[in-house]
């Protein structure tokens, strides 16, 4: 079964500081895709980052950052000196990718963490 | 207009009334999905389309929605006879060509059904 799981329901730090969010996921098949969205109070997802099964090299993107581990199935995500625009619902999300099993690309979200970057 | 974009943002039902829901597709955009956010079930998937037609439906919640696509592009989602459990956000996501591509979303229609 296809699972995504952020045990963290909410986080609350200071400006400034480093903050990781935990994604672990569950899954049968051997190829897939994982995504990292922000939904900030307007509410609308934004993408940050997909990261596909066979590319285990964490990513660094100005102050986030990506830890992807098979070994552990999780696909961590670090923002470095938060700031309080940073506040926001991230989602997990996974999707199966193996062409000719009936995948669809559809999503299987986590339940999301709120973050509250305090100034 | 690069983004995905829906309509209305908001819609106030009544118990029992039919709603439609429009989500217009990034350009070009082959793929297109319907979710559903509702605070005790989070994100959910509801139904695929590839161009028109619709491959994967088996997130529809019961026979009283419905979505139809035309053209490769706008697309309706239906929900006939409402029930204050559906009230939710509806979002819409759409991708260049489905199985292996990110998706995205549209601002979502919050529903309410009273």
């Amino acid at each position: 079964a296809q699972k995504v799981t952020q045990a963290q329901t909410e986080i609350s730090v200071v400006e400034k500081e480093d903050v990781t969010l935990d994604c672990v996921y569950e899954t049968r098949d051997t190829t897939y895709y994982l995504f990292w969205y922000k939904q900030p109070p307007s509410g609308e997802l934004v993408f940050l980052i997909r990261r596909n099964s066979f590319d285990e090299q964490n990513e660094i993107s100005g102050r986030y950052s990506w830890n992807f581990q098979k070994s552990t199935s999780s696909f961590n995500f670090t923002i470095t000196a938060s700031q309080v625009v940073d506040s926001a619902v991230y989602f997990c999300a996974l999707s199966e990718a193996l062409h000719g099993s009936g995948n669809t690309g559809k999503l299987i979200f986590g339940q999301g963490t709120t973050l509250q970057v305090k100034p | 207009g690069a983004g995905v974009s829906q309509s209305p943002s908001n819609k106030v039902t009544e118990k029992g009334k039919d709603v439609e829901l429009r989500c217009d597709p990034i350009s070009g955009h082959t793929a297109l999905y319907w979710y559903r956010q509702s605070l005790g079930q989070g994100l959910e998937f509801l139904i695929y389309f590839q161009g028109n037609s619709a491959p994967d439906k088996s997130g529809l919640p019961s026979d009283r929605f419905s979505a139809e696509r035309t053209g490769g592009s706008v697309s309706t989602l239906t929900i006939q006879r409402t029930q204050q459990e559906d009230s939710a956000v509806y979002l819409c996501a759409s991708s260049i060509g489905g199985l292996t591509d990110t998706q995205y979303f549209g601002p979502g229609t919050r529903l309410t059904v009273l």
